[in-house]
Parts: structure tokens; C-alpha cells; sequence
């Protein structure tokens, strides 16, 4: 079966600018939950999505948000790109979620904000 | 807040030589993960453990989720130079509903022939 889709999977943004990322989950899976990757900080939980609502929400400001359709594929957007948004965006589709069963994690967007 | 601590932070060994990395949470959990991502690449599941005391084995990895659910392990025997990549542990803390999977910092694994 097909595996979780990221588009993009690089981008180059400059500062203020935003941006929008898309994940298409493995065909069944209802829940998308997104996660920032950085050397520093390890993976950072940003919110996860099932059924179309938002369950559970990680601790970054408002400018990150995101949404889930009606056939589970789910985007994030970022407004106002700071230099420090520099990462790696992962997202991961699960049948449950809410950490209830493993994750199938996509290749990721690498973002890059100069 | 709820913490997941992983340690060591990086190891290298000599191949065919084991190798042990260790979970610790602040709180108990309702199940641990244990994801690996090799260099370049994104985390892959590798297994669930969900039971106090549970042990399973994957081939040479054997997981360990401690007595009281607050502690795991993941011990590689005789490592190959595929087993190269960062192991990441993930704990949902308990709570009466759905709730964030909190993952270590990770444990990079470098592996020598």
C-alpha cells in the first residue's frame, strides 16, 4: 500500500513570507499528527487531526496551524516564517492516533527561511 | 511538564559489539514506541510495548518496558553497520484520553566495520 505523501519536499522561504505543507496519510488512516524536527530540539509535537477536528494541539504559537479534510489529507500553514522555522516538518498517519498505535511517518518537508 | 529523557546521546561502537539505549519518563506511561531514522531518512516504527515488565525481541533488537511503565530500553546484539541511524523512544503518558506522543531526544548509533 502506499505510504504517507509530503509535498513539498523542499522549500526555500525568506522571512515573513508563509507557507503551506501537505500530507496525504496511508488510504484508512483518520489520524495526522505533525511534528517539527530539529537538531537542537529533537521532535516537537505540533498538532494532531482526526476526522476533520483538531484533537490535541503542541505548544508553538498561533502562526502554525493546520486542518484536515475530508478524505484525511491534512495541511499545515506557517505565517510570518521566522529564521528559527528552519526545520524539518514530519507528518504521521495512524488508524487511532493520540500515541494509541504506531506512527507511519512521511519523508518530510525540509523548510528553509532566509 | 511531562519528559521523556533518552540517554546516551550518541554511540559508537566497534561492529559486532552491543549496544543499550535508555528511556525515562517523568510520569507513567501508557505505552512506550521505539522509532528508528536512519541519516537522511524519517523515523520508522519498530515496535509497541505496552505491558509493565514487557519484553519482545525483533532478531538481534530485544525492547524492555520497565515494571512500572516508566522506563524502556532497546538493546541491539552484535551490531551491523545497517543498524546505523538515531533510535528514538515515544511515551503517551496515561490520561483519561487521547493524548501526545512525547519523544526522546534520541540516541544516534554509529557503528565502525
Amino acid at each position: 500500500k502506499a505510504g504517507v505523501t509530503q509535498t513539498p519536499r523542499y522549500l526555500i522561504k525568506t522571512r515573513g513570507q508563509q507557507v503551506t505543507l501537505s500530507c496525504s496519510p496511508i488510504s484508512g488512516h483518520r489520524s495526522v499528527s505533525w511534528y517539527q524536527q530539529t537538531p537542537g530540539q529533537g521532535l516537537q509535537f505540533l498538532f494532531e487531526y482526526f476526522s476533520e477536528t483538531q484533537r490535541n494541539k503542541g505548544n508553538f504559537p498561533g502562526r502554525f496551524s493546520g486542518r484536515q479534510f475530508s478524505n484525511s489529507r491534512s495541511e499545515m500553514n506557517v505565517s510570518t516564517l521566522e529564521l528559527g522555522d528552519s526545520a524539518l516538518y514530519l507528518c504521521a498517519s495512524s488508524l487511532v492516533g493520540g500515541g494509541n498505535d504506531g506512527y507511519t511517518f512521511g519523508s518530510g518537508t525540509r523548510l528553509t527561511v532566509v | 511538564g511531562q519528559q521523556v529523557m533518552q540517554i546516551p546521546q550518541y554511540q559508537h561502537v566497534q561492529e559486532g559489539e552491543d549496544f543499550t539505549t535508555y528511556c525515562n519518563s517523568s510520569t507513567t506511561l501508557s505505552n512506550i514506541q521505539w522509532y528508528k531514522q536512519r541519516p537522511g531518512g524519517h523515523p520508522v516504527f519498530l515496535i509497541q510495548l505496552v505491558k509493565s515488565g514487557e519484553v519482545k525481541k525483533q532478531k538481534r533488537l530485544t525492547f524492555q518496558f520497565g515494571e512500572a511503565k516508566k522506563n524502556s530500553s532497546l538493546h541491539i546484539t552484535a551490531t551491523q553497520t545497517t543498524d546505523v541511524g538515531t533510535y528514538f523512544c515515544a511515551g503517551l503518558p496515561i490520561s483519561g484520553g487521547y493524548n501526545k506522543l512525547i519523544f526522546g531526544a534520541g540516541t544516534r548509533l554509529a557503528v565502525h566495520p
